[in-house]
């Protein structure tokens, strides 16, 4: 069954840093999302992403938050300057036209 | 705009007995309506979902839920809980296209 693959799993940062989270969607899949969820809180939605541009965000994600499909695989979110509070799980999401499929998640840490 | 309410945050069952979660939303059209399950530290599954036609949807893991649109509620139901079930359980409004936005969560716990 095909899935939503995300890379790393955990990633440790210092607070300042550029981190970059990758997702490889379902391969033909339209589109694509950001959610996070910071840890004991409800899942936020970030960002989505359809034909090769932002199509709905979120008031989080803010001019330190950008996406990226470099390739036509993968889907990427790149947080510009690490915060503490950027600290969370964050989940990529495609669908086609039903329902999202989730990857695992990426848990960040924003030491 | 919509939203998606949970109102309990923490449910605890006794193994082998019944489970409703409620699932209320606010929504402007017909929605398209989710239910995820978190299991600790792992991603989100869906167990079910609704878009249109019949209102009593079956999920996975001998879950099921009913669109009731005078209500605006979707709540989820299982006949009998068993220890596995334990998680965090999400419910999801969404529509083609757009986001879709989460309600803050049920925690399920199962007593042996």
């Amino acid at each position: 069954e095909p899935e939503v693959t995300q890379t790393p799993s955990h990633q440790v940062t210092q607070m300042g840093q550029e981190v970059i989270l990758r997702c490889v969607p379902i391969s033909n899949h339209l589109y694509f999302y950001w959610y996070r969820q910071i840890l004991g809180q409800k899942v936020e939605f970030l960002v989505s992403f359809y034909n090769n541009e932002i199509s709905e965000k979120s008031e989080i994600f803010d001019d330190q938050f950008s996406v990226e499909r470099p390739d036509g695989s993968n889907f990427t979110l790149k947080i510009r300057s690490t915060k503490l509070e950027d600290s969370a799980m964050y989940f990529c999401a495609s669908r086609l036209t039903g329902s999202p499929f989730f990857g695992p998640g990426t848990r960040l840490t924003v030491l | 705009a919509q939203s998606v309410t949970q109102p309990d945050i923490h449910i605890t069952v006794s193994e082998g007995a019944s489970l409703e979660l409620r699932c209320n939303y606010s929504y402007g059209a017909t929605p398209y309506l989710f239910w995820y399950v978190q299991s600790p530290g792992q991603g989100l599954q869906l167990l079910l979902k609704y878009f249109s036609g019949d209102t009593l949807v079956q999920g996975i893991k001998g879950f099921e839920a009913e669109f009731k649109r005078s209500q605006s509620s979707f709540n989820l139901r299982k006949p009998s809980v068993h220890w596995s079930d334990a998680a965090e359980y999400f419910c999801a409004v969404g529509d083609p296209g757009q986001n879709f936005v989460f309600g803050p969560g049920t925690r399920l716990s199962v007593l042996p």
